[in-house]
């Protein structure tokens, strides 16, 4: 099974920031992770798949890299409207697994 | 447009089994490479992946669980089912569906509904 740590778990950041949220696998996945942005009492918004690649109608102010075992989303020139959950998920293998998530307030 | 939806109790005693149905719209699980997972999160913890039913009825299943999860779908109903024997209050989480299509995992997902196991 490959573990995922993400961390931090809680950022706080100011509009207009950059941020950086990581996801460490524990073995080599290639580029088989997902971002994910989750609001509550809403669903989850898929913004980054295949490590790099961003999804469609997602603001190019989100971004995403990494290779293998180390991965990062980022968000430059933040804003109010980002403050939200943000997870990591791998597909590579099963079973499937997700980052333990981070929790991103706007000051 | 693709949707889902989660439906079922919110309340069910110890050694209980779950039923969850996730009515869905914009797509067909009788489509090559759609798929529909189930995927839950206790409250202040961690998301974990569940089941996944593929269009081809191959199924797979989070290990941990295998033993107390069915997951079934009626295409003509655009309707996946999940079950879950021997409820326990740690099962106590909000629970997610959602779409796979190839190489999309998870692309789009439902609200979840919130399911409390107490006695």
């Amino acid at each position: 099974e490959t573990t995922l740590t993400q961390s931090p778990a809680f950022m706080s950041a100011t509009p207009g920031d950059k941020v950086n949220i990581s996801c460490k696998a524990s073995q080599d996945i290639d580029d088989d992770m997902n971002w994910y942005q989750q609001k509550p009492g809403e669903a989850a918004i898929f913004i980054i798949q295949e490590a790099t690649t961003l999804v469609p109608g997602i603001p190019p102010r989100f971004s995403g890299s990494g290779y293998g075992t180390d991965f990062t989303l980022t968000i430059n020139n933040i804003e109010s409207e980002d403050a939200a959950y943000y997870f990591c998920l791998q597909h590579d293998n099963f079973p499937l697994t997700f980052g333990q998530g981070t929790k991103l307030e706007i000051k | 447009q693709i949707t889902l939806k989660e439906s079922g109790p919110t309340l069910v005693k110890p050694t209980q089994t779950l039923t969850l149905t996730c009515t869905f719209s914009g797509f067909s699980l009788s489509t090559s490479g759609v798929g529909v997972g189930w995927i839950r999160q206790p409250p202040g913890k961690a998301l974990e992946w569940l089941a996944l039913i593929y269009w081809d009825d191959d199924k797979r299943y989070s290990p941990s669980l295998k033993s107390r999860l069915t997951i079934t779908k009626d295409t003509s109903k655009n309707q996946v089912v999940l079950t879950m024997t021997n409820m326990d209050p740690v099962d106590t989480a909000t629970y997610y569906c959602a779409h796979t299509w190839e190489l999309l995992i998870f692309d789009y997902w439902g609200q979840g509904t919130l399911v409390t196991v107490s006695s």
